[in-house]
């Protein structure tokens, strides 16, 4: 069955550290594209950050940039978002999500998401 | 970046009716070399992660009800529900898929009259 189940949610105060992570089963997760996307509470969708399979191809949304870093460890398959000097505004459910093999593509594989909570 | 907005934000149609949705993109998300359409649709229920329903604009994914479908090129696309069901309430997402960074539109809420 493929499956992301992330983990590693919280609260922490402003300018704090948390490392979000997600782990993948059912799927070659070296052969994807995996993404992260936030939510912030009662708004829309939010691309975060994108890494390729290879790990060749990586971006973020200009919101984080400098803030966060994706990481992904394929023998684990494992997907990963260290974040440091969170702000209020980071305040989010943050989902993992499965992209395409070859592209960035559409997201068709979604995991539960997970809390993070940026507060004094 | 690609700007992607969507109309109406809300709306509401009686069980059995058709429900339109309209997504105008900023630039057009048709790739002329392979004449796909880069746009997904997404369906989002309270308390649940999005689901893919459509992407490349037009194709449903596996298991998607077939009164759900997806039309339009270049910048402008519409996801249609043929018989609006109880089950569909929800809120529903386009999403460019042509260009980094990927853009969603704010979002249409759809009820039951």
């Amino acid at each position: 069955q493929v499956q992301l189940v992330e983990s590693g949610g919280g609260l922490v105060k402003p300018g704090g550290s948390l490392r979000l992570s997600c782990a993948a089963s059912g799927f070659i997760f070296s052969d994807y594209y995996m993404t992260w996307i936030r939510q912030a509470p009662g708004k829309g969708l939010e691309w975060v950050s994108y890494m390729s399979g290879t790990r060749s191809f990586v971006d973020y949304a200009d919101s984080v940039k400098g803030r966060f870093t994706i990481y992904r460890d394929n023998a684990k398959n494992s997907l990963y978002l260290q974040m440091n000097s969170l702000r209020v505004e980071d305040t989010a459910v943050y989902y993992c999500a499965r992209g395409s093999a070859h592209e960035l593509g559409a997201f068709d594989i979604w995991g539960q998401g997970t809390m993070v909570t940026v507060s004094s | 970046d690609f700007l992607m907005t969507q109309s109406p934000d809300s709306l509401a149609v009686s069980l059995g009716e058709r429900a339109t949705i309209n997504c105008k993109s900023s630039q057009s998300a048709l790739y002329s070399s392979n004449n796909k359409n880069y746009l997904a649709w997404y369906q989002q229920k309270p308390g649940q992660p999005p689901k893919l329903l459509i992407s490349w604009a037009s194709t449903r994914e596996s298991g998607v009800p077939d009164r759900f479908s997806g039309s339009g090129s270049g910048t402008d696309f519409t996801l249609t529900i043929s018989s609006l069901q109880a089950e569909d309430v929800a809120v529903y997402y386009c999403q460019q898929y042509y260009n980094t960074p990927p853009t969603f539109g704010q979002g249409t809420k759809v009820e039951i009259k």
